[in-house]
């Protein structure tokens, strides 16, 4: 089974830059997650999705950072315009959605923000 | 709301040394609990989980048991590899209402030949 698929894996830009991170999540995993990891800290949720709606974004800082999954599947998570303390890793995560809310995590995007 | 709390690291043993990873709780109701473990490069994996009080979850030589009285849910594991070196992370949520994982903040483990 393949796992949760995150591209790119790093990314450099400068501040005030936009920034787009892509997510495929495990197939059928109706749930998925970006979260923020800020070094030395533990993941943060950032916004929530089941299917292609909304559940939680109550923590995504929404003046400059957007997300969407369109058809239920893939998502992207924007940054627009980046600032120095967006440096962090975003993780995406799916989950089948049931009852055992099992996350399984991709790799991640490490973003450096200059 | 919610919060987990583990012990600070790094922490560093030798091969075939005891762990433990200290982990306790700030919740409502009856939370499910969960350890995930980063390696470098990598993301979370689920290491293990107990969803009531007194499971214990074990996978890999690791172990952890949910004990309500004391809100905890710490990390052992009777003999550690070099292979164990990594961030573990201490994490709780409520499904099937509230999916939301709020994580630690990691302990990194280096395990020494």
């Amino acid at each position: 089974e393949a796992g949760v698929a995150q591209s790119p894996r790093y990314k450099i830009i400068e501040k005030r830059q936009s920034v787009a991170f892509w997510c495929n999540p495990i197939s059928g995993h109706a749930t998925l997650y970006w979260y923020q990891q800020i070094l030395g800290q533990g993941p943060k949720l950032l916004i929530q999705f089941q299917n292609n709606g909304v559940v939680d974004d109550s923590q995504l800082p929404k003046d400059r950072f957007s997300a969407e999954r369109l058809k239920g599947v893939d998502s992207t998570l924007k940054i627009q315009p980046a600032k120095l303390e967006d440096s962090a890793v975003y993780l995406c995560a799916s989950s089948s959605g049931d009852s055992k809310n099992i996350q399984y995590f991709g790799a991640g995007t490490r973003l450096s923000v200059l | 709301g919610d919060s987990v709390t583990q012990m600070e690291g790094p922490v560093t043993l030798s091969e075939e040394a005891f762990l433990t990873i200290n982990c306790t709780y700030t919740a409502t109701g009856y939370p499910s609990l969960f350890w995930y473990v980063q390696y470098p490069g990598e993301g979370l994996q689920l290491l293990l989980k107990a969803t009531k009080a007194d499971d214990k979850g074990s996978n890999k030589g690791f172990e952890a048991t949910y004990r309500k009285e004391t809100t905890s849910f710490h990390l052992e594991k009777g003999s550690v590899q070099v292979s164990d070196s990594a961030v573990y992370f201490c994490a709780l949520s409520h499904p099937p209402y509230n999916n939301d994982m709020r994580f630690g903040a990691g302990t990194r483990l280096t395990v020494k030949p």
